[in-house]
């Protein structure tokens, strides 16, 4: 049973458009969650939180909202970058809980 | 830099051998955590320590053990290796007990089972 999902398992932009990346998640007791990068041979380094008291957060070109009506979370890049083409693993945890990851998106920005 | 260091960086065995993997947390983080990635999946919580005892287990097999030392470094044993065990082991570390604050994650360490 999955409980953070990533339904897009790659996705690719042009360099400058705004990147959407999904998250889905099944549990309604998750109230903290990150976005993570990985580049290759390298391990994730995180990106940016939001906790379920916000629906938004932003830091420099990076938004993630999060509907908690829906389960729903999504990261916004704007403009994306070719420097900004690495693996995006959203992850979710409920208080003193250990976090959940979702399978990753992997996101290619084209030149 | 992340301050997580992990070793080996690379290590390949055959099946029914053992390994260790060994994990060194950023300075002043009490919290240690496993992750395994195998082929194209996401990461999946083996075990986590907080200052030398175990918090919490997640999908972690019988033949794996895990143990954080007084110096707060942590070690993976992987015993009767099977070719499906191959996987990129990932080590994090935080200050915190467990899902209030950031993971910061080593480079991992790739085992190839044969």
């Amino acid at each position: 049973d999955q409980q953070v999902k990533q339904n897009s398992p790659s996705l690719s932009v042009q360099e400058g458009r705004i990147s959407i990346l999904n998250c889905d998640y099944t549990n309604s007791m998750f109230d903290y969650f990150l976005w993570y990068k990985k580049y290759p041979a390298e391990g994730p380094t995180f990106l940016i939180s939001i906790s379920s008291i916000k629906d938004k957060n932003e830091d420099g070109r990076f938004t993630v909202f999060l509907n908690k009506s829906a389960k729903h979370l999504s990261l916004h890049i704007v403009p994306s970058q070719p420097g900004d083409s690495a693996v995006y693993f959203c992850a979710a945890s409920a208080y003193g809980q250990n976090f959940v990851f979702g399978p990753g998106t992997r996101l290619s920005v084209l030149p | 830099d992340s301050g997580v260091t992990q070793t080996p960086k690379h290590l390949i065995t055959a099946t029914g051998q053992r390994v260790t993997l060994r994990c060194s947390p950023r300075s002043g983080d009490l919290s240690v955590y496993w992750y395994q990635q195998s082929l194209d999946q996401g990461l999946q919580f083996l075990i986590h320590y907080y200052n030398g005892e175990e918090r919490a287990k997640g999908n972690i097999l019988e033949r794996f053990s895990a143990q954080q030392f007084p110096d707060l470094h942590s070690e993976l044993n992987l015993s009767s290796l099977e070719l499906g065990d191959s996987a990129l082991y990932f080590c994090a570390s935080s200050v915190d007990r467990a899902g209030t604050g950031e993971l910061f994650f080593g480079e991992g360490s790739r085992l190839t089972v044969l």
